[in-house]
């Protein structure tokens, strides 16, 4: 079975702490996505990636960075947390269109 | 700009009846169109998927859905709900040659005996 890994299920950071989120996957996927998931708001795309070391902004990029060095992994980079950035955090690498998604970070900013 | 409307945000239905969630799209051109489910605390997982080709579309776990043209529709159905059907429901709408989707906002589903 095709797995996405998100290194943490919770986390809890201070303002202004940088914060990295992790995500690998094993289906040799070229494409990644870091979205964001707040209730009524749906999934907003935050950054994503077609090869390594590409990557293009989505739709609320602001705040956020990426890394992508390897074709596994992609990185979410919240340069200087903020309490507007609490949220559930997903990743998702794809194939012709369909998504394996992984199981979240919900991340609380304090 | 691609676009996905899911108008229920909440749908409540009793074990064993029928099931319609509906999702409108926008874009210009033939699009992809997918349906995910998402279970409490967890990621999203691929319910059926459109891509061309017959518009009727069967997927996992019992569930279909019908691309509509005319009325830019990919409505999911379920002809008998179980209580593990209670989830939040996803549409979303992507282009040929691109890989990134637009989600619409979700619609929860509750299952009541």
């Amino acid at each position: 079975d095709v797995k996405v890994t998100q290194s943490s299920r919770y986390l809890v950071k201070r303002t202004g702490e940088k914060v990295f989120l992790e995500c690998v996957q094993d289906m040799d996927h070229e494409n990644m996505f870091w979205y964001r998931q707040d209730p009524g708001l749906g999934l907003r795309l935050i950054y994503f990636s077609y090869d390594v070391k590409m990557k293009e902004k989505g739709d609320i990029p602001e705040g956020y960075s990426v890394s992508r060095e390897k074709k596994e992994r992609f990185s979410l980079i919240l340069e200087s947390a903020s309490t507007n950035q609490t949220s559930m955090y997903l990743c998702a690498s794809s194939l012709n269109g369909g998504y394996t998604f992984g199981s979240g970070t919900r991340l609380t900013v304090v | 700009a691609q676009s996905v409307t899911q108008p229920d945000i909440h749908i409540t239905v009793s074990e064993g009846a029928s099931l319609e969630l509906r999702c409108n799209y926008s874009y210009g051109a033939t699009p992809y169109l997918f349906w995910y489910v998402q279970s409490p605390g967890q990621g999203l997982q691929l319910l059926l998927k459109y891509f061309s080709g017959d518009t009727l579309v069967q997927g996992i776990k019992g569930f279909e859905a019908e691309f509509k043209r005319s009325q830019s529709s990919f409505n999911l159905r379920k002809p008998s709900v179980h209580w593990s059907d209670a989830a939040e429901y996803f549409c979303a709408v992507g282009a040929h040659g691109n890989e990134k989707l637009t989600f619409g906002t979700g619609t929860r589903l509750t299952i009541i005996p």
